[in-house]
């Protein structure tokens, strides 16, 4: 079980807004940053978003992050079939272990 | 720009250690945190560690008791070790450098290796 929660699945059709979700709790998403990453099978996951809403050059601004609370979200506006892939949330935990924690992943399906 | 490679042994016997190595091309390996993650087949990524070029390290609770990461600067390199391995430990290990510079920070983590496939069997 991951200390961050994401639905296993989510799904859009071309062209559609979707709102992927990442669930934490105060000693990780709610006072640190979160990040989000792409993951297409074979290739290493990309990074999308850093420290919480920051996109690195060469993101499409399709991509969008947010935080609020203890939670997270990934936004992806004018979906594309090549937006197909499984997206992570990571976040720094504070507590005891003091340690990089992922969420399960959401596998996105493009209809 | 920065390139990271993993190399290391593909199989590994149950009980042995595993050992990779990154080779860090295109940059000076000092002054960040060098991490690897791991992706079992048809799972999520697990981050197992990581270590800074002063010597700080943090590990993943649940594998703490089995895991060094270490840092070669003169080669511009980082290992990883994991000892008594079982075949929940096959899975493809990345390695990646970790852009946060805080001892209470990380995940932004960029660039990646390509990964490497390892396989706990005898």
């Amino acid at each position: 079980q991951s200390v961050l929660t994401q639905p296993p699945s989510a799904s859009g059709t071309p062209g559609q807004r979707v709102t992927l979700s990442c669930s934490g709790s105060s000693s990780n998403i709610a006072r640190k940053y979160v990040y989000w990453y792409q993951k297409l099978p074979g290739t290493a996951p990309k990074l999308l978003i850093y420290r919480n809403d920051q996109r690195p050059s060469g993101v499409p601004d399709r991509f969008s992050g947010s935080k609020s609370g203890t939670s997270a979200s990934l936004a992806i506006s004018g979906l594309r079939s090549e937006d197909e892939a499984d997206y992570y949330c990571a976040a720094w935990d504070d507590s005891l272990s003091a340690s990089v924690v992922f969420g399960g992943g959401t596998k996105l399906t493009v209809l | 720009q920065v390139q990271l490679q993993e190399s290391g042994p593909r199989l590994v016997k149950p009980s042995e250690t595993l050992s990779l190595t990154c080779t860090v091309s295109g940059a000076s390996i000092s002054s960040h945190y060098w991490t690897w993650i791991r992706q079992p087949a048809g799972k999520g990524l697990e981050w197992i560690g990581r270590m800074h070029t002063i010597g700080s390290t943090n590990y993943n609770p649940s594998l703490k008791s089995r895991v060094t990461v270490s840092v070669d600067t003169s080669k511009n390199q980082f290992s990883l070790k994991l000892n008594s391995v079982t075949a929940a430990d096959t899975a493809v290990y990345f390695c990646a450098k970790d852009v946060e510079r805080s001892s209470s920070a990380g995940g932004w983590f960029d660039p990646w290796g390509q990964g490497t496939l390892v396989t706990v069997s005898s």
